[in-house]
């Protein structure tokens, strides 16, 4: 069945440097997309969305990229920090369209980074 | 302002048990979700409430039940525990039903022995 994937499972960036986490998803209906981060022993939490009529939105430190045509979704991280450690999910709605609200999450990426 | 909570944070059960988990969303939402969490499975939806309402389930068995109070405060149930359910239920809410960003709890994690 379709799903969120994610490229890489672990990513190793040292402080200061810029981030990427890359996302691919197959379900074109899908029209609104979320990063979350998770710490160990904690739930996700919310980093930032994009609905599909958008390409491109920041936030503090972040950026999410939305290429539609290829299915792709990327989190950029701007100077990344020894707490920006954790693992990743991207997560899309694919039938929000149709009034039902559930994620369908990636499997993560473990990002590390390196003092 | 509090975040969503949920409890207990831990719990062992035995196989053939039942278990219920309870969920208190951020004041003023009403909309509350269920998905577990496993190293195999990843995070998987579990239901959607609403108004008191299920509104969505996901692919799971009908040991897996929830309800959702007045005051949006929700509950899951599990019967009759296998092995596999030992997992981290987390709950996560949101204002309504739409493009919100859902807020995550810190899960229960249950272990079946």
């Amino acid at each position: 069945g379709e799903s969120v994937g994610l490229h890489l499972p672990t990513l190793s960036v040292q402080e200061g440097d810029n981030s990427i986490i890359n996302c691919a998803y197959s379900n074109s209906a899908s029209d609104y997309f979320i990063w979350y981060k998770q710490e160990s022993g904690k739930g996700p939490q919310f980093i930032i969305d994009i609905r599909s009529n958008m390409d491109k939105r920041q936030g503090q430190r972040v950026t999410v990229l939305l290429n539609k045509t290829v299915k792709h979704l990327s989190l950029q991280i701007a100077a990344t920090q020894p707490g920006d450690s954790a693992v990743y999910f991207c997560a899309e709605n694919p039938l929000s369209g149709a009034g039902s609200y559930q994620l369908t999450f990636g499997k993560g990426t473990k990002l590390s980074v390196i003092p | 302002k509090a975040g969503v909570t949920q409890t207990p944070r831990y719990l062992i059960k035995t196989r053939g048990q039942q278990v219920t988990l309870s969920c208190s969303p951020i004041s003023g939402h009403r909309s509350v979700s269920w998905y577990q969490q496993t190293p195999g499975q990843g995070l998987q939806f579990l239901f959607e409430y609403f108004s008191e309402t299920q509104r969505n389930k996901g692919n799971f068995p009908g040991r897996f039940s929830g309800r959702q109070f007045s005051n949006s405060r929700s509950e899951m149930n599990v019967s009759t525990l296998e092995l596999g359910d030992s997992a981290l239920y987390l709950c996560a809410s949101s204002p309504g039903r739409g493009f919100y960003g859902y807020t995550f709890g810190s899960g229960t994690r249950l272990t079946v022995v």
